[in-house]
């Protein structure tokens, strides 16, 4: 079956622009995770939805990131006026939430969306 | 400070060598573990996981792991290493309360003919 994919694959963007990376998650996975892998860094969690419930957003980095995820399914990040430090590869997971949720359901990544900012 | 600690940056090993990779963790209570590996261009793919019971865990394409309390570790090992094995690996902490998982900064693994 179709697992996570992500787009673009690569971006390329100029500082001061806004960029938008979607993710499909498993069809059917009520838990959806963003994170952020940076050069020689572990995945830094950014925010975290759950069917309806309200977004743990405790991750975001600063209020020029924001994500939604519309009708349970397809999530976007949206970075406004990029920054150079913003520059890694932005992993989305989603989760089946078959047990009592997170952490010890599996999660499933997508290839990421590598984005650079010159 | 709470933390997962991979304490090995890079390792390379001889293609039929054993594999054994450092994972530490530093949390009050026992946490969830993973192992996550990660080959050039693709996503994380979960091989193992530790939640309770017997502490030496099997996972996919042969790997197994086990979890010492005493010494707050969960190593990753593989008796025998394929140059399939070549990627990055990430071991991962879950905690109960907590929506995410947190990562350590990766293990690059190369194996040689």
């Amino acid at each position: 079956g179709a697992g996570v994919s992500q787009s673009p694959s690569n971006k390329v963007t100029e500082k001061g622009k806004d960029v938008e990376l979607r993710c499909d998650p498993i069809s059917g996975h009520t838990a959806l995770y963003w994170y952020r892998q940076s050069l020689g860094q572990g995945l830094e969690f950014l925010i975290y939805f759950q069917g309806n419930s309200a977004p743990d957003k405790s991750g975001l980095p600063s209020d020029r990131f924001s994500a939604e995820r519309t009708g349970g399914s397809v999530s976007t990040l949206t970075i406004q006026r990029t920054q150079q430090e913003d520059s890694a590869v932005y992993l989305c997971a989603s989760s089946p939430d078959i047990h009592s949720g997170p952490p010890t359901d599996t999660q499933y990544f997508g290839p990421g969306t590598r984005l650079t900012v010159l | 400070a709470q933390s997962v600690t991979q304490p090995d940056i890079h390792i390379t090993v001889s293609e039929g060598a054993s594999l054994e990779l450092r994972c530490n963790y530093s949390y009050g209570a026992t946490p969830y573990l993973f192992w996550y590996v990660q080959s050039p261009g693709q996503g994380l793919q979960l091989l193992l996981k530790y939640f309770s019971g017997d502490t030496l865990v099997q996972g996919i394409k042969g790997f197994e792991a086990e979890f010492k309390r005493s010494q707050s570790s969960f190593n990753l090992r593989k008796p025998s290493v394929h140059w399939s094995d070549a990627a990055e690996y990430f071991c991962a902490v879950g905690l109960t309360g907590a929506n995410n998982l947190f990562f350590g900064t990766g293990t690059r693994l190369t194996v040689i003919p």
